[in-house]
């Protein structure tokens, strides 16, 4: 079975200019969550979703951080403008439950803003 | 007291050495917890749940210690493949739904 699909693995951008990231959850799971990990700060919520529909967005930093979730099957997290600030490695999670159960990770973005 | 901490480590054991960590949360509250394995560069694995009544799995065993508020993992017979970062999981505090993410403990295990 396909687990969580992220894209791109590496991202590698100068500040200013938009980043887009993707992902495709595991089929049938009706959450779906962005975190963001850095060695400062560990792993952060960013928002999560379900069943398409955005529940939590309180961790999303500012105004230059979006996410969407078209369909149940992609989501996207958005930065406009990039900065230097914002180089982490984000990852996508999903769930059949909900927040409190069982995550399945994708592997994750490497976001360096020169 | 933090939602949730734990020592960063790293903790440096030889093989088949035993080795326990402690993750201390805040909300007395809490319910279920988990405890999440994470390799250099990967993604963090769900490695085990942890029930009132505790949990083994192998080397593994995790425990819940409600009045004193920690949870623990004990890894019996360290391997190689143990080394890696471990993330304990508590449940949100408050009206949040967002279980929270420790910063992980770090586990070296030497020849």
């Amino acid at each position: 079975d396909a687990g969580v699909i992220q894209s791109p693995r590496h991202e590698v951008t100068e500040m200013g200019q938009e980043v887009t990231l993707r992902c495709k959850p595991i089929s049938g799971h009706d959450y779906l969550f962005w975190y963001r990990q850095t060695m400062m700060r560990g792993l952060e919520l960013l928002i999560y979703f379900n069943n398409n529909v955005p529940i939590d967005d309180s961790g999303m930093p500012e105004d230059r951080f979006s996410a969407k979730m078209p369909n149940a099957s992609f989501s996207t997290l958005k930065i406009q403008p990039s900065e230097p600030r914002d180089s982490a490695v984000y990852f996508c999670a999903s769930s059949l439950v909900g927040p409190g159960e069982k995550l399945f990770f994708g592997s994750g973005t490497q976001l360096s803003v020169l | 007291r933090k939602e949730v901490e734990q020592d960063p480590g790293p903790f440096n054991v030889p093989e088949g050495a035993t080795v326990a960590f402690n993750c201390t949360y805040s909300n007395s509250a809490s319910q279920s917890f988990f405890w999440y394995r994470q390799d250099c560069r990967k993604e963090p694995k769900l490695l085990m749940s942890v029930y009132s009544s505790g949990n083994e799995d192998g080397r593994f065993t995790a425990q819940l210690n409600r009045a004193s508020q920690y949870i623990s993992l004990l890894i019996r017979d360290s391997k190689l493949s143990d080394s890696a970062t471990y993330l304990c999981v508590v449940p949100p505090s408050g009206g949040s739904y967002i279980p929270t993410f420790g910063r992980g403990t770090s586990l070296i295990v030497h020849p």
